[in-house]
């Protein structure tokens, strides 16, 4: 079956501009991650969506980023006035959560969004 | 809060020896242990994992056990291959409150395998 898809691939824009990065999660999956990587940083969790709501947004890096998540599938990330210093690959994973009777605990990432700020 | 730390690479090898990249981690709960692989060019991948003490996760050849009394999960492979030249994450994720099991990552080992 498909896997966790990503769009776009790489993406290169001017620092100020918005960007919109999206994540496929695997159909049938009510939990959505998204996490950064960077040189700097590793890989950092950014945000987590159970369904449609988000209840765990402890790390986002501040009020440019933003998520939604509509009909308990596509994801949008957004930041806005980027900075070089949000630079990373952006990644998206997905997985069926505790108590469901699926494979617990595994999550299922995409191939990532290259995003660079110049 | 939660915390991994994995030994820093590069690690370099030669066919067919033995691999253990060590990893410690620091968690308020019970959490789930977790070993993923990041091949060149390809996305992270699951590896093996374990998700109470004493589990012991394997896949390819590779082992981690899940040890609460050193909190460790050490990944050991007893002969390598070429084919496993990646960038190697240990990784933890605990249920909290809102129902997150949110991944904290070590900041990788990239291992070299030469022929």
């Amino acid at each position: 079956g498909a896997g966790v898809s990503q769009s776009p691939s790489n993406k290169v824009t001017e620092k100020g501009k918005d960007v919109e990065l999206r994540c496929d999660p695997i159909s049938g999956h009510t939990a959505l991650y998204w996490y950064r990587q960077s040189l700097g940083q590793g890989l950092e969790f950014l945000i987590y969506f159970q369904g449609n709501s988000a209840p765990d947004k402890s790390g986002l890096p501040s009020d440019r980023f933003s998520a939604e998540r509509t009909g308990g599938s596509v994801s949008t990330l957004t930041i806005q006035r980027t900075q070089q210093e949000d630079s990373a690959v952006y990644l998206c994973a997905s997985s069926t959560p505790s108590g469901t009777g699926g494979s617990t605990d595994t999550q299922y990432f995409g191939p990532g969004t290259r995003l660079t700020v110049l | 809060g939660d915390s991994v730390t994995q030994m820093e690479g590069p690690v370099t090898l030669s066919e067919e020896a033995f691999l253990t990249i060590n990893c410690t981690y620091t968690a308020t709960g019970y959490p789930s242990l977790f070993w993923y692989v990041q091949y060149p060019g390809e996305g992270l991948q699951l590896l093996l994992k374990a998700t109470k003490a004493d589990d012991k996760g394997s896949n390819k050849g590779f082992e981690a056990t899940y040890r609460k009394e050193t909190t460790s999960f050490h990944l050991e492979k007893g002969s390598v291959q070429v084919s496993d030249s990646a960038v190697y994450f240990c990784a933890l994720s605990d249920l909290n409150m809102s129902g997150s099991e949110k991944l904290v990552f070590g900041k990788g080992t990239k291992l070299t395998v030469n022929p």
